[in-house]
């Protein structure tokens, strides 16, 4: 049974300085990894997916890496800023290929101005 | 494009009562997700439809949870009766693919339900 793990649980940053979230899976047999974005009271934003065959994705201030072999992602946030305050949540398609996503606890990010 | 609506955002109920929570996916997407929300689970996948028909309902709690899409561009999830461990934040998702995709999964607001 696939499970999905995310460290840490929050995490408080100065803004400006440059964080990486964790993520691990227990089996690596996925079709992609999603990172999503968790605003307090609202739904998921996709932030990048990225394919089984793929190794990372870029968007603007945002990396994301992939290494199945070893079941972990990490999310890579440049320059942080107040704004990018929120939980962030990884998801992987499971290896039935049912459409399935599951999801880690996310982690809460805070970044002080 | 509006995105995925739900509808209501919040519903408060006493035990016993019957709620009925509603989603519109976005147009064209051919599947379509329910997942529920707590701080104890994380996000769960209680089922999901392809072109209308449920796929795979496993993640159901039990009877008293049902869902049903009967056209392309609603679907309904219904708990009868209901109980106070169904609190909790139900959100619906719709994505382009088709039966067993990994597309892109657009999330809605969610409904937040308080069981008294």
């Amino acid at each position: 049974k696939q499970e999905v793990t995310q460290i840490p649980a929050a995490l408080s940053v100065p803004e400006g300085e440059n964080l990486v979230l964790n993520c691990s899976f227990t089996d690596s047999a996925i079709y992609n990894l999603q990172w999503f974005r968790q605003d307090p009271g609202k739904g998921l934003t996709s932030l990048l997916l990225i394919q089984s065959s793929q190794r990372e994705q870029t968007s603007g201030r945002l990396n994301a890496s992939l290494d199945k072999s070893s079941g972990r992602s990490t999310l890579y946030i440049a320059a942080s800023q107040p704004g990018d305050s929120a939980t962030y949540l990884c998801a992987v398609h499971g290896s039935s290929n049912t459409g399935k996503l599951i999801f880690g606890q996310g982690t809460t990010l805070q970044v002080k101005p | 494009d509006a995105g995925v609506i739900q509808s209501p955002r919040h519903e408060v109920t006493e035990m016993g009562q019957e709620v009925t929570l509603r989603c519109k996916p976005i147009s064209g997407h051919n599947s379509l997700f329910w997942y529920r929300q707590t701080m104890m689970r994380g996000l769960e996948l209680l089922i999901y439809f392809n072109n209308n028909v449920p796929i795979d309902d496993s993640g159901m709690p039990e009877d008293r949870f049902s869902a049903k899409m009967p056209n392309a561009s609603f679907s309904t999830l219904k708990i009868q009766p209901s109980e106070p461990r169904d609190s909790a934040v139900y959100f619906c998702a719709s994505s382009r693919g088709g039966q067993g995709s990994t597309d892109t999964q657009y999330f809605g607001p969610g409904t937040r339900l308080t069981v008294l």
